[in-house]
């Protein structure tokens, strides 16, 4: 099993692109997330689905949207992107949403936005 | 969202043991304490939770005080491959599996 993937690996954009950062796992898992992490910092959620068909905003959605496109698949887009979301992209899944779930994470999405 | 407190860094020696304390003074009756761990430039990796009594896994240990406002994640024998950050993190059950990560604790292990 691959668990969790994400592609691509590293992009560099520029202010004003948009791009999609893709998320599949194999797990059969209901719940799927979306974190950034800045330099030095925690994860931060900026969107999550609790299971197919549901999408909820976290704690910093904005300049985001999510698209859950089955079980397995979760995207994460940038209609115009901004300095300011310069991070490390992470997907994670999780069986159910539950407070006692563990979660799976991806190995990460490098963007720069110049 | 419930606030945890670890400190920034911390020391071992390889094969000792390393205890990582955590505050979590505000925690509720259904809040679950979680740890993971951040390898340098890794997705991070679940290492174990519980809600009220000890837990052990091949891991680790997870040793919660009988008041749940702190805990304390021990590793038996650290190795060179546990450095990395530490988070201990509160799950809250509305919190529909959301977790909210801190700035960790960073383990460094000398050889």
């Amino acid at each position: 099993n691959a668990g969790v993937t994400q592609t691509p690996k590293f992009q560099v954009l520029k202010t004003g692109q948009s791009m999609t950062l893709q998320c599949a796992q194999d797990m059969n898992h209901n719940s799927m997330y979306w974190y950034r992490q800045d330099p030095g910092m925690g994860l931060r959620l900026i969107y999550y689905s609790a299971s197919e068909g549901t999408t909820d905003k976290g704690e910093v959605p904005n300049g985001y949207n999510v698209s859950r496109l089955n079980k397995r698949e979760f995207s994460l887009r940038l209609e115009s992107a901004a300095p300011s979301q310069t991070s490390v992209y992470f997907c994670a899944s999780s069986e159910a949403a539950r407070s006692y779930n563990e979660q799976f994470f991806g190995p990460g999405t490098r963007l720069t936005v110049l | 969202d419930a606030k945890t407190t670890q400190p920034n860094s911390m020391e071992s020696n390889e094969e000792e043991p390393v205890h990582l304390p955590c505050n979590h003074s505000t925690i509720s009756g259904t809040d679950y304490i979680h740890w993971y761990r951040q390898l340098p430039s890794q997705g991070p990796e679940y290492v174990i939770h519980g809600l009220t009594s000890n837990v052990n896994n091949r891991m680790a240990s997870l040793a919660i005080a009988e008041d749940r406002k702190s805990s304390t994640l021990i590793l038996h024998r650290a190795t060179l491959r546990d450095a990395a950050v530490y988070y201990c993190i509160l799950a809250r059950s509305s919190n529909t599996g959301k977790l909210i990560f801190g700035q960790g604790t960073t383990l460094q292990v000398k050889p």
